[in-house]
């Protein structure tokens, strides 16, 4: 059964830092790239950041760019994203998920964690 | 504001057919980058209901449909089920931004 499951999340004042996981089980996890995805409380799905199969390519949207960074070690079959300098706006359930159908680009997110929630209060 | 344009809500009876919109631009679905949908319940991980603009993952009923023109794409649900009650997102890829962008979902009354 592929899965994958996220862990990490946690209660962080202003300021901190936190390291979200994701553990990939049931597929080849070194030749498929993914991607965190984030909801905020009362919002909609909003992208975060992806990284290729090799994790070579590691783009990031905007409103985290300079603050988290995405990484992945093909030999632990995990994923990872650090989160820098959070901010209350950064409180959200975080996603990890699988790209596939298609490449890395613009490829659909066929596989998704339940998440793991973060909250920054201080 | 989101990249990609979704109505906030839409409603239909049992067994009704509903369509939800997803309107980009020319640097996402306007340039030919792939449409795909997800449906997401409060409480659980969203799933994939659409890929490629138009095709269905294993599992999915043939109820669930997409299409997409120009710079817009639709998804089409037809005999409406309680169980479908749920926001709806699109998602594509915007080449200005350089990353992934779904659309502001859309809730899903089934009345």
């Amino acid at each position: 059964e592929v899965q994958l499951v996220e862990s990490g999340g946690g209660l962080v004042q202003p300021g901190g830092s936190l390291r979200l996981s994701c553990a990939a089980s049931g597929f080849t996890f070194s030749s498929k790239a993914m991607s965190w995805v984030r909801q905020a409380p009362g919002k909609g799905l909003e992208w975060v950041s992806g990284i290729s199969a090799g994790g070579v390519s590691t783009p990031y949207a905007d409103s985290v760019k300079g603050r988290f960074t995405i990484s992945r070690d093909n030999s632990k079959n995990t994923l990872y994203l650090q989160l820098n300098s959070l901010r209350a706006g950064d409180t959200a359930i975080y996603y990890c998920a699988k790209v596939d159908y298609g490449d890395f680009l613009d490829g659909a997110f066929d596989v998704w964690g339940q998440g793991t929630r973060v909250t920054v209060s201080s | 504001q989101s990249v990609l344009t979704q109505p906030p809500s839409v409603s239909g009876a049992p067994g009704q057919r509903v369509t939800i919109s997803c309107t980009g631009s020319s640097s996402n679905i306007g340039a030919g980058y792939d449409v795909h949908w997800y449906q997401h319940l409060p409480g659980t991980a969203p799933k994939l209901l659409i890929y490629g603009n138009t095709n269905r993952p294993s599992g999915v009923p043939d109820r669930f449909s997409g299409s997409k023109s120009a710079i817009s794409a639709s998804l089409a649900i037809t005999g409406l089920q309680a169980e479908d009650e749920a926001e709806y997102y699109c998602q594509s890829y915007d080449s200005s931004l350089s990353g992934s962008v779904f659309g502001g979902g859309t809730k899903l009354t089934v009345l």
